[in-house]
Order: structure tokens, then C-alpha cells, then sequence
């Protein structure tokens, strides 16, 4: 099966800094690759997602890459805010309802005002 | 992004009783719908994968006479924590599949249980 793997675990920025999360996944069929948001308490919230047919994505200060070849993809959000404080999950998944989405440990991005 | 329900959102409960837990898709059909743990600091463990029509697919580990799961029609599944112990205390979130082309995942609100 998929295995998703994240990091770092706890990613600590100030305001206004650049903040990047890596994750890295084993099954070549994995062709769509989100991203969530999640607050203390609350759902996770979709963010951004890639799909394997491109390489990059972008949406305001947020920004998805993906390496195929290498099984990896990453998160960067610039000009951080404290509103970013959350953890950050990543995905994989084949295209379909029924696959089962693999997910990463999570993330805790800390961002200092 | 689509919307998906789930209720209630808080439960405090006595050992030995039942609860359980609604998630509804509110503007979509979902075919397939997962159930998932999340204790604190964690990642999203899946207990589940419901399939409207059939009977669910739990993981490895997770007890289906324990954790009773429904999914009777394309927009509701409900899952049943039946004799509650303490150690169910958790936060249970659903999450319907969606979108063009049935990728993206929305998740429910989740809920939190408290087992006294």
C-alpha cells in the first residue's frame, strides 16, 4: 500500500518568513496530492492540490510542487502569518472515489508575530 | 468547496451507552465516505471505508462490532460507537469524496466523544 511520509513535524517561523513542508510518497499510481489545513478543534480544511499530469501550483501566498520521478512534493507558503499557525497534512491518492487517501503525520507550523 | 455535515459535533456519554454519530454530504452524492480517529496531536487514523449500498471496509484493528457503520443512501452515513468505554474518547471525523473527478475529500466537522 501507500506510505506518506512528512516533514519536519513542528516548523516554527516568524511572521513574514517563507515556510516549507516536505512530504514523500511510495506508490507510483498516486496521482492526486492534497493538502489540509486544520485548526485545534476543527475539520481539515483543503488548501491547495496537485495532480501527477503537473508540476506546479499556485494560489495567492501558497504554492504546491511536485517531482514525480523523485516521489515528492511540497508545500511553501511565503509572507507567513499567525492566521497560518496550524497543522498541515499532506495526501496521496489514485483518482476515485473509492481509493483509499494515504495520509502524512502532519505538521505544526508555529508562526512568531 | 462541497459541504459535508456531520453531528453532533460534541458528545459526553456513560460507559456501556451507544452514540451515534450523522455525516451527511449536503450539495454532492458521495459513493464512498471514510470514518476516521484523530487523537490529539495525531494524524488521521481510518477506521473505515463505507460504500453507500454495501457494507464497510474497516482497517486492521478496529472492531466492526464495536464501531457500527451504515451507509444507507449517496448522501448519509452514520456511525454507531456502541457500548462506549472510556478509551472511545476521541475525536471522529467522516469525510465524503467529491469534485469532477471524484478526488477531492471534504471532510465533516467532526466530533468529539467523551466517554465517562
Amino acid at each position: 500500500g501507500e506510505n506518506v511520509e512528512q516533514h519536519p513535524s513542528t516548523l516554527s517561523v516568524q511572521e513574514g518568513d517563507s515556510a516549507v513542508i516536505k512530504c514523500t510518497y511510495s506508490d507510483s499510481a498516486s496521482n492526486y496530492f492534497p493538502w489540509y489545513k486544520q485548526e485545534l478543534g476543527k475539520r481539515p480544511q483543503l488548501i491547495i492540490d496537485i495532480r501527477s499530469n503537473v508540476g506546479e501550483k499556485k494560489d495567492q501566498r501558497i504554492a504546491v510542487t511536485l517531482n514525480k520521478t523523485a516521489k515528492h512534493f511540497s508545500l511553501h507558503i511565503t509572507e507567513t502569518q499567525p492566521e497560518d499557525s496550524a497543522v498541515y497534512f499532506c495526501a496521496a491518492r489514485i483518482s476515485g472515489g473509492s481509493y483509499i487517501p494515504t495520509f502524512g503525520r502532519g505538521t505544526s507550523l508555529i508562526v512568531h508575530p | 468547496g462541497a459541504v459535508v455535515s456531520q453531528h453532533p459535533s460534541r458528545v459526553i456519554c456513560k460507559s456501556g451507552t451507544s452514540v451515534k454519530i450523522e455525516c451527511r454530504s449536503l450539495d454532492f452524492q458521495a459513493t464512498t465516505m471514510f470514518w476516521y480517529r484523530q487523537f490529539p496531536k495525531q494524524s488521521l487514523m481510518l477506521m473505515a471505508t463505507s460504500n453507500e449500498g454495501s457494507k464497510a471496509t474497516y482497517e486492521q484493528g478496529v472492531e466492526k462490532d464495536k464501531f457500527l457503520i451504515n451507509h444507507a443512501s449517496l448522501t448519509l452515513s452514520t456511525l454507531t460507537v456502541t457500548s462506549a468505554h472510556p478509551e472511545d474518547s476521541s475525536f471522529y471525523i467522516c469525510s465524503a469524496s467529491g469534485g469532477q473527478a471524484n478526488e477531492k475529500l471534504f471532510f465533516g466537522s467532526g466530533t468529539q466523544l467523551s466517554v465517562l
